[in-house]
C-alpha cells in the first residue's frame, strides 16, 4: 500500500466549477504538502500545513491530523489552474519528502 | 535570487555513457535533495544532503553517485547509464527541512 493515496488520478472540469483534491496518507507526518506541477514540468510548492487550513487566494488547503487526510480546494477554477497537483508528506527521517502520485487537473474554458 | 537551477534541460545518453547533472542554490539552505520522477510515478529520493560534506542513499541510490563539497552545489553522478535511469530528474533544496523549492528538472534519455 502507498503511503501518500490521491484522488482523484484524472479531473476534467469546466470554467468557474469548484474542485476538490484528496490525500490520504498512513503514516506519521511532521508536514503535508501541496505542490503544483505545470505543463512545462517545474513544480511549485502551493501550501504547506501541519493542521487545520490555510487560503492563498481561490485556494484553500484542509487538514485533519486524526483521519490522516488533506483536501486542495480551488474555487471558480479557471483554465490557467490546468496542472498536476501533488500531495507530498514530510515523513522522512532525512526531511526528505514523499510523494503521492499526483492529480492530472484539466479546466475548460 | 535565481533560487535553484539545474543544467543540462535536457540530454539523451547511450548506454553505458557517464554525466553529471549540476544543481545549484544561492539560498544557503542546508538541505539539499535529488529526485526523479517517472511517468505515473510520484517523485522519489535518491540522494540527500544536510550540509557540505555530508550525504546519504535515499530510496533508489543504485546507479548514482553524489558530493557536496560547497552549500551551494549538489551534482548528481550518473557513471553507467542504463535505460532504466532514463527520467525527469528534479534537484531541491530547504532550509529547514520542511518546504523545499525545486528546480525546473532535467530530462534524461538513455538510449
Amino acid at each position: 500500500k502507498n503511503e501518500v493515496e490521491q484522488s482523484p488520478q484524472n479531473l476534467t472540469a469546466q470554467e468557474g466549477e469548484f474542485i476538490t483534491i484528496n490525500c490520504s496518507y498512513s503514516v506519521g507526518i511532521s508536514a503535508l504538502h501541496w505542490l503544483q506541477q505545470h505543463p512545462g514540468g517545474g513544480i511549485v510548492s502551493l501550501f504547506m500545513l501541519s493542521s487545520g487550513k490555510k487560503k492563498h487566494g481561490r485556494l484553500i488547503a484542509t487538514i485533519n491530523i486524526q483521519e490522516k487526510h488533506s483536501s486542495l480546494h480551488i474555487t471558480a477554477s479557471h483554465p490557467r489552474d490546468s496542472a498536476v497537483y501533488i500531495c507530498a508528506l514530510t515523513g522522512g527521517s532525512q526531511g526528505n519528502l514523499i510523494f503521492g502520485k499526483g492529480t492530472k487537473l484539466s479546466v475548460k474554458p | 535570487n535565481a533560487g535553484v537551477t539545474q543544467t543540462p534541460k535536457f540530454r539523451i545518453l547511450k548506454i553505458g555513457q557517464s554525466m553529471t547533472l549540476q544543481c545549484t542554490q544561492d539560498m544557503n539552505h542546508n538541505y539539499m535533495y535529488w529526485y526523479r520522477q517517472d511517468p505515473g510515478m510520484g517523485l522519489k529520493l535518491i540522494y540527500y544532503s544536510v550540509g557540505a560534506g555530508i550525504t546519504d542513499k535515499g530510496e533508489v541510490p543504485n546507479g548514482y553517485n553524489v558530493s557536496r563539497s560547497t552549500t551551494e552545489d549538489f551534482p548528481l553522478r550518473l557513471e553507467l547509464a542504463a535505460p532504466s535511469q532514463t527520467s525527469v530528474y528534479f534537484c531541491a533544496s530547504s532550509s529547514t527541512g520542511d518546504e523545499q523549492y525545486f528546480g525546473p528538472g532535467t530530462r534524461l534519455t538513455v538510449t
